[in-house]
């Protein structure tokens, strides 16, 4: 059962443009919200993350939104450039019988062309 | 301090096999977890170490198995091994294994099953 569903599967944006990923869960256990970026090669690594009391979070050009009540949140990045093209998850996480369990989206592929 | 790394980098085996990963946690984290990413999908929960027990597993099938040394790295054993198998595991260490916690990805070990 999928739980973290994430849309869209790809993404071409132009460079300087807004590039965003949309991403809902079901389960309402699930009390952190990462997003993970990753290059071909590369494990995942951590970009920018939400608790859910929080209605936006932003970090440089990378801002997060959380809508707790539709149970979606999205990642925006502002002035898009080339260096961003990865692939890119949203997760949810919760503590689960005392360990994280972290519920991955589909992954979206971003390609910024200059 | 050390990033999380991973053994070996490519692995090809043939079915019914077994195969071993392997995996050194970043310095001053206890706690290791491990994911398979199949192409194009999001990584998978398999199961989590907490020194050295397995305190939390995914959907997989106990022919998944693991193991924590005393100095925090850890073991992937998959038996009896199937096409479906095929798949880059990643493994990611934290510390303590809190909600909140970052979990810090290593470069993967891409499996192929023939």
């Amino acid at each position: 059962q999928q739980q973290v569903k994430q849309s869209p599967q790809s993404l071409i944006v132009q460079k300087g443009g807004i590039s965003i990923i949309n991403c809902a869960y079901e389960n309402t256990a699930f009390d952190y919200f990462p997003w993970y970026q990753q290059f071909p090669g590369k494990g995942p690594a951590l970009l920018i993350a939400i608790r859910p009391d929080v209605s936006e979070k932003k970090e440089g050009r990378f801002t997060i939104s959380f809508n707790k009540s539709a149970k979606q949140f999205s990642l925006h990045i502002m002035d898009s450039q080339p260096g961003d093209s990865a692939t890119y998850f949203c997760a949810a996480s919760m503590v689960n019988g005392g360990y994280q369990k972290v519920t991955f989206g589909t992954g979206t592929k971003l390609q910024v062309i200059p | 301090e050390t990033g999380v790394t991973q053994s070996p980098t490519h692995l090809i085996k043939t079915r019914g096999q077994q195969v071993t990963l392997r995996c050194s946690s970043q310095s001053g984290h206890n706690t290791v977890s491990w994911y398979q990413q199949a192409l194009g999908q999001g990584p998978q929960f398999i199961f989590q170490y907490y020194r050295e027990e397995e305190n939390g597993r995914g959907n997989f099938p106990p022919r998944f198995s693991g193991l924590q040394f005393p100095n925090y790295s850890s073991e992937l054993n998959v038996n009896a091994l199937e096409l479906d198998d095929s798949a880059l595991y990643l493994c990611a260490s934290s510390s303590a294994g809190g909600v909140t916690d970052t979990q810090y990805f290593g470069p993967g070990t891409r499996l192929t099953v023939l």
